[in-house]
């Protein structure tokens, strides 16, 4: 299994312009989970999905950011418009389930994002 | 709530020694708890998990935790550290509730090993 695939790895993009990040998560988890890591503060959960749907949004920061996930292998996290202060390392991570049995999440490699 | 704390943020020890980084979690439930390590620049990797079946869980690499219900603990060890062993290190704990299915991560310790 390749395991959760993110593109691009790295993002550089000038104040304004719209960012958009990709997540394939692993071929059957069911959940898919977008998170933010920066310095300042640490990993924060962004929104997840089950089957598809989004569950819990609450993380977004603000409409700016928009989720969404069209079918069971793909998810996009769009940005638009984007600002300095959404520089910061994005994290796609997928789950087979809730059952305590495997509810353990599997991390992509991140998209780091630089906005000038 | 669930919540999870990590009493350190940074952890300094010399390569061959004993690794300690503690963990302690506030959950009204029996809960799932995991610790997952950052190398730099990667992703995050689930070094091990906690589910009841037994106390005391064997990670890769040579972790183990030992889960304390009575000190609400989950602290990681390793025998003797390693160059490689230089990372972040989080205590993770399972939300609950409906059809949520998140987890709770801890701010993270850096483990820092001299050679």
């Amino acid at each position: 299994d390749a395991g959760v695939i993110q593109s691009p790895r790295h993002e550089v993009t000038e104040m304004g312009q719209e960012v958009t990040l990709r997540c394939k998560p692993i071929s059957g988890h069911d959940y898919l989970f977008w998170y933010r890591q920066t310095m300042m503060r640490g990993l924060e959960l962004l929104i997840y999905f089950n089957n598809n749907v989004p569950i819990d949004d609450s993380g977004m920061p603000e409409d700016r950011f928009s989720a969404k996930m069209p079918n069971a292998s793909f998810s996009t996290l769009k940005i638009q418009p984007s600002e300095p202060r959404d520089s910061a390392v994005y994290f796609c991570a997928s789950s087979p389930g809730l059952h305590s049995a495997y509810n353990e999440q599997f991390f992509g490699p991140g998209t780091r994002l630089t906005v000038l | 709530a669930q919540s999870v704390t990590q009493l350190d943020s940074h952890v300094s020890v010399s390569e061959g020694t004993p690794v300690l980084l503690r963990c302690n979690y506030s959950s009204s439930y029996s809960p799932s708890l995991f610790w997952y390590v950052q190398h730099p620049n990667k992703g995050l990797q689930l070094l091990l998990k906690y589910t009841s079946a037994a106390t005391l869980v064997k990670g890769i690499n040579g972790f183990e935790a030992e889960f304390k219900k009575s000190e609400t603990s989950f602290h990681l060890t390793k025998p003797s550290a390693h160059m490689s062993d230089a990372a972040e290190y989080f205590c993770v704990v399972s939300a609950r509730g409906g059809s949520q299915g998140n987890l709770i991560f801890g701010k993270g310790t850096k483990l820092s090993v001299k050679p």
